[in-house]
């Protein structure tokens, strides 16, 4: 699986769109973007994923380069809700059996 | 939709003791991991079962840590003896099948080892 690389932290405030960058330089023509975020004293939670193209959903938008080696996603309307962790991986799935790679993430924080 | 259930919440032990996790995954998922998670740390996966079967093992600590998973429905993940170490999160998460990277995730358990 190809490695991702994250900001440590970044900040945003409630009610602006928080973009949240990932480098996969190395990601091969059939590993897929996936985003969890991780909420304090919670699980982590799937929010998207795609492949090429951009994808939106009810809770995120994926934007995913041409050469796609990087994606940003997208939280709208960043509420203080959204604080958490949020994990990138870049991951094959498909046939073979699912074992998701969690590096470090990107700690958000959204303030008032 | 019930979600992943795991008990206990929290367990602290002394180190050499024994201890138990629980878990039920959400109904009809066939893959079940557990992941251990280290303060600061992402999740790392331990060990990864396809309905009652392992499928991946490699970076579970066979001398102190097994599991199952009877009858492909719940898993027991244990410890014996314990470590300092082994203080962590524990989490399992619970997918519907082969392939599948849209895991499901419980709550954890927090296990702390003096």
């Amino acid at each position: 699986d190809a490695k991702t690389t994250q900001p440590p932290s970044m900040d945003c405030a409630e009610g602006r769109a928080a973009n949240l960058p990932c480098n996969h330089s190395t990601i091969s023509g059939n590993e897929y973007v996936y985003w969890y975020r991780q909420i304090h004293s919670q699980g982590p939670q799937y929010i998207i994923h795609g492949l090429k193209n951009n994808e939106t959903n009810e809770m995120a938008s994926l934007i995913i380069t041409e050469d796609r080696k990087s994606s940003t996603l997208i939280l709208p309307h960043a509420t203080l809700r959204d604080t958490a962790v949020y994990y990138c991986i870049a991951d094959a799935g498909g046939t073979s059996y699912g074992k998701l790679t969690f590096g470090q993430g990107t700690i958000l924080t959204v303030h008032p | 939709e019930a979600g992943v259930a795991q008990s206990p919440r929290y367990k602290i032990i002394e180190k050499r003791q024994s201890v138990a996790f629980w878990c039920n995954p959400i109904s009809g998922h066939a893959t079940l991991y557990w992941y251990q998670q280290i303060l600061g740390q992402g999740p790392k996966l331990l060990i990864q079962f396809q309905n009652n079967g392992v499928v991946d093992d490699s970076q579970l600590p066979k001398d102190r840590f097994s599991a199952e998973r009877l009858k492909g429905v719940d898993s027991t993940l244990k410890i014996q003896p314990a470590k300092l170490e082994d203080s962590a999160v524990y989490l399992c998460a619970s997918s519907s099948g082969q392939g599948s990277r849209k895991l499901f995730f419980g709550s954890g358990t927090q296990l702390s080892v003096l």
